[in-house]
C-alpha cells in the first residue's frame, strides 16, 4: 500500500518569498512517480511537477523544483517567488508501480500575501 | 498540454434521479481513465479506474451499482450516480494519461454534485 503525507498547517507567505512543501512518503514498489498539484478554489487539479523515482536529477519546471531525498522518502516541492496566483491547495500524490492510479495526500492551504 | 474536458461543471438534482458525469480527453487518447471523489476540504480519493472496452474497477467499499462507469471509447468515460441522496453530494473529478504510464495525468476541472 502507498502513503503519503502532509503535514503542515496552513501556511501564509510573503510575496516573492520562497516557500518549501514537505511531503513524505511510504511504498513498496520499487518504481514509483511522485506528482505535485495545485488547486485553486476554482476546484480544478492544475499539474505542476513530476519526479521519477530513478530519475538521477531533481524535477524542475520554472518556478517549481522538487527537492527528492530518496533514502528519506521525502518530495518536498519548492516554489520559488511566490506570487500571489500561487495562493491555493497543494497536494502531493503517488503513482505505483504499473499503474497510473494515484494516492494523494492531505494537501497545503498556502495564502501568499502582498 | 492535454486537456481533459468534464461536464457538468455544477448539477443540482433531487434525491431519487440519477446523474451522468462526462469526461473527455480533447487531444488524445485515455485507455485508461480514473474517477475520484473529494469532500469539501479533504484530499481526493480514488473511487475507480475507467477501462475503455471493459469493466471498471472499483475501489474497496465504492458500490459499483451505485457509480456506474461507461468508458465506451478512448476520449470518453462517463460516470453515472444512480438514485442520488443527499450524502453523494461532493465533488467528482477524473482525470487521464496519455498512455497507461504517461507522466503528466491530467484532471477534468471537475463536477459539484449537489443532492437536495
Amino acid at each position: 500500500a502507498q502513503k503519503i503525507t502532509q503535514t503542515q498547517p496552513g501556511m501564509f507567505v510573503q510575496e516573492k518569498e520562497a516557500v518549501t512543501l514537505d511531503c513524505t512518503y511510504d511504498t513498496s514498489d520499487p518504481s514509483y512517480g511522485l506528482f505535485w498539484y495545485k488547486q485553486p478554489s476554482s476546484g480544478e487539479m492544475i499539474f505542476l511537477i513530476y519526479q521519477g523515482s530513478y530519475d538521477q536529477q531533481n524535477a524542475t519546471e520554472g518556478r517549481y523544483s522538487l527537492n527528492f531525498q530518496k533514502a528519506r522518502k521525502s518530495a518536498n516541492l519548492v516554489i520559488s517567488a511566490s506570487q500571489l496566483g500561487d495562493s491555493a491547495m497543494y497536494f502531493c500524490a503517488m503513482r505505483g508501480n504499473g499503474n497510473n492510479r494515484l494516492a494523494f495526500g492531505k494537501g497545503n492551504q498556502v495564502v501568499v500575501i502582498p | 498540454g492535454a486537456v481533459v474536458s468534464q461536464h457538468p461543471s455544477r448539477v443540482i438534482c433531487k434525491s431519487g434521479t440519477s446523474v451522468k458525469i462526462e469526461c473527455r480527453s480533447l487531444d488524445f487518447q485515455a485507455t485508461t481513465m480514473f474517477w475520484y471523489r473529494q469532500f469539501p476540504k479533504q484530499s481526493l480519493m480514488l473511487m475507480a479506474t475507467s477501462n475503455e472496452g471493459s469493466k471498471a474497477t472499483y475501489e474497496q467499499g465504492v458500490e459499483k451499482d451505485k457509480f456506474l462507469i461507461n468508458h465506451a471509447s478512448l476520449t470518453l468515460s462517463t460516470l453515472t450516480v444512480t438514485s442520488a441522496h443527499p450524502e453523494d453530494s461532493s465533488f467528482y473529478i477524473c482525470s487521464a494519461s496519455e498512455g497507461q504510464y504517461g507522466e503528466k495525468l491530467f484532471f477534468g476541472s471537475g463536477t459539484q454534485l449537489s443532492v437536495l
